[in-house]
């Protein structure tokens, strides 16, 4: 079975510096992995996904990501952070799924990322 | 031009209720869902149809129906509403395994 750990419920940082949100997986097989953010009574919002091409995976709103197979990791960083970056973000992996198209996706418990003026 | 649209976004009922969402995705997509997102923000698939078939259906209580008249509509209706189906509802839809999942802006269930 395939599961999400994010490390860190709340992140704070000071608008301008780096922003780290971390995610670690477990799946049997390669994975599709995904993050998300979700501003206040809004939907969710994809940010960027990897699908085994590039590592290094490059998203909306100045968001990349890293997938690290010996880390079993794909954390979200920004190098500078502005005031409307304040959200909840999510990363998820894509379930195996079995006959048909499932691909349903399988969410971390999310992070806050609150930025400080 | 919403991709993929829910209604209603809020919703305020009493227990013992019945009530239903709606949702529409005018993106073409074979597989739609339908998430959970509860007071502490963990978001859970609860059911998945792919060209108007079940095919994912969580341990979710039968008071739970989902219905997919087309492939762009997936409605949830909910019976004898309880206390702790107090959540948000998203819809979603996806072109298959591995893609992007789309979702909607989300319904908001209070149940009194």
């Amino acid at each position: 079975a395939q599961s999400v750990t994010q490390l860190g419920s709340h992140v704070s940082v000071s608008e301008g510096a780096l922003v780290l949100l971390r995610c670690n997986y477990s799946s049997s097989v390669p994975p599709y992995l995904f993050w998300y953010v979700q501003y206040p009574n809004q939907g969710l919002q994809l940010l960027l996904k990897y699908t085994s091409a590039a590592t290094l995976v490059k998203g909306i709103n100045g968001f990349e990501a890293e997938f690290k197979k010996s880390e079993t990791s794909f954390h979200l960083t920004k190098p500078s952070a502005h005031m409307s970056d304040a959200a909840e973000y999510f990363c998820a992996v894509s379930d195996e799924g079995g006959s048909g198209n499932t691909g349903k996706l399988i969410f971390g418990q999310g992070t806050t990322l609150q930025v400080k003026p | 031009d919403t991709a993929v649209s829910q209604t209603p976004k809020y919703l305020v009922t009493q227990m013992g209720n019945d009530k239903s969402i709606k949702c529409e995705q005018n993106l073409g997509h074979d597989t739609m869902y339908w998430y959970k997102q509860d007071s502490k923000k963990f978001l859970k698939i609860m059911f998945s149809y792919n060209n108007k078939e079940l095919i994912i259906n969580e341990t979710v209580p039968n008071r739970f129906s989902p219905k997919s008249p087309d492939k762009a509509h997936l409605n949830l209706h909910i019976n004898s509403l309880e206390l702790g189906d107090s959540a948000v509802y998203f819809c979603a839809s996806s072109p298959g395994q591995g893609n992007t999942i789309y979702f909607g802006e989300g319904s908001w269930l209070t149940v009194v």
